[in-house]
C-alpha cells in the first residue's frame, strides 16, 4: 500500500528565503507525482506535475524534482513571498491517487 | 486542463439533515472523484463516480451515507446524509486531465452543529 510522507510538517521563514519541501513515497511504481497548494478552507491548486519519466519540472519560482528509484520528490521555492503562505501537498498516482499530509508554510514579511 | 465549479462553497447544517454538493465540469470526463478532508488532515478518497454506473466507494465509506449521482459526463453530486458533527470537513471533487494531472474544485466547507 502506497504511503506518502512530507517533511517538514510546518515551516516558517522570512520573506526572500529559498526553501525546500520534501515528499517521500514507499512504492516507486508510479505514473506521476503532482504538487498542490491549498489555502485555508479552500480547494487545491495544481502547481506542478511530473511524469514518471521526467526528472524535474519548473514553473516560475517553483521547481520540482523527482527521483523515482529513491521514492523522493522535492519542491524548491525561490525568493519566497508572503503570498506563498499555504499548505503544500504532494500526491502520487500509481494504482490510485495518494496524498501526503502536507507542509504548512508561513512566509513572514 | 478542466475547470470545475463546485457549490456550495460552505454551509453550516444541523445534525440529522443532509447536504448535496454539486460539481460541474467544463468538459466531458469519464471519471469524477470525491474526497473528504477532515480538519488538520490530508485528503481521503470517498468514491469514484463513472457516468451510467454505480459509484465505487473506498473502504470506510458507504452509499447510504454518501450517495453519489452522475447523470452525465459533466456533472456529479455528493450527498452527505444524516449528518453529525464528525462529518464537518472540506469536501472536494476532482477530475483527471491526463497529461495535466488532477484538477480540483474549490471545495465545500461543511460545518455540522
Amino acid at each position: 500500500k502506497q504511503e506518502v510522507t512530507q517533511i517538514p510538517a510546518a515551516l516558517s521563514v522570512p520573506e526572500g528565503e529559498n526553501l525546500v519541501l520534501n515528499c517521500s513515497f514507499t512504492d516507486s511504481a508510479i505514473y506521476n507525482l503532482q504538487w498542490f497548494r491549498q489555502d485555508p478552507g479552500k480547494g487545491l491548486t495544481s502547481l506542478l506535475l511530473i511524469q514518471s519519466s521526467q526528472r524535474e519540472q519548473t514553473s516560475g519560482r517553483l521547481n520540482a524534482s523527482l527521483d523515482k528509484s529513491s521514492g523522493r520528490s522535492t519542491l524548491y521555492i525561490a525568493a519566497s513571498q508572503p503570498g506563498d503562505s499555504a499548505t503544500y501537498l504532494c500526491a502520487v498516482y500509481g494504482q490510485n491517487f495518494v496524498f501526503g499530509p502536507g507542509t504548512r508554510l508561513s512566509v513572514l514579511p | 486542463s478542466a475547470v470545475i465549479s463546485q457549490k456550495p462553497s460552505r454551509d453550516i447544517c444541523q445534525r440529522g439533515t443532509s447536504l448535496t454538493i454539486q460539481c460541474q465540469v467544463d468538459s466531458q470526463v469519464t471519471m469524477m472523484f470525491w474526497y473528504r478532508q477532515q480538519p488538520g488532515q490530508s485528503l481521503t478518497l470517498i468514491a469514484t463516480a463513472n457516468q451510467g454506473s454505480e459509484a465505487t466507494y473506498e473502504s470506510g465509506f458507504v452509499i447510504d451515507k454518501f450517495p453519489i449521482s452522475r447523470p452525465n459526463l459533466t456533472f456529479s453530486t455528493l450527498t452527505v446524509s444524516n449528518m453529525s458533527p464528525e462529518d464537518s470537513s472540506i469536501y472536494l471533487c476532482s477530475v483527471t486531465g491526463g497529461a495535466f494531472g488532477y484538477t480540483f474544485g474549490s471545495g465545500t466547507r461543511l460545518t455540522v452543529v
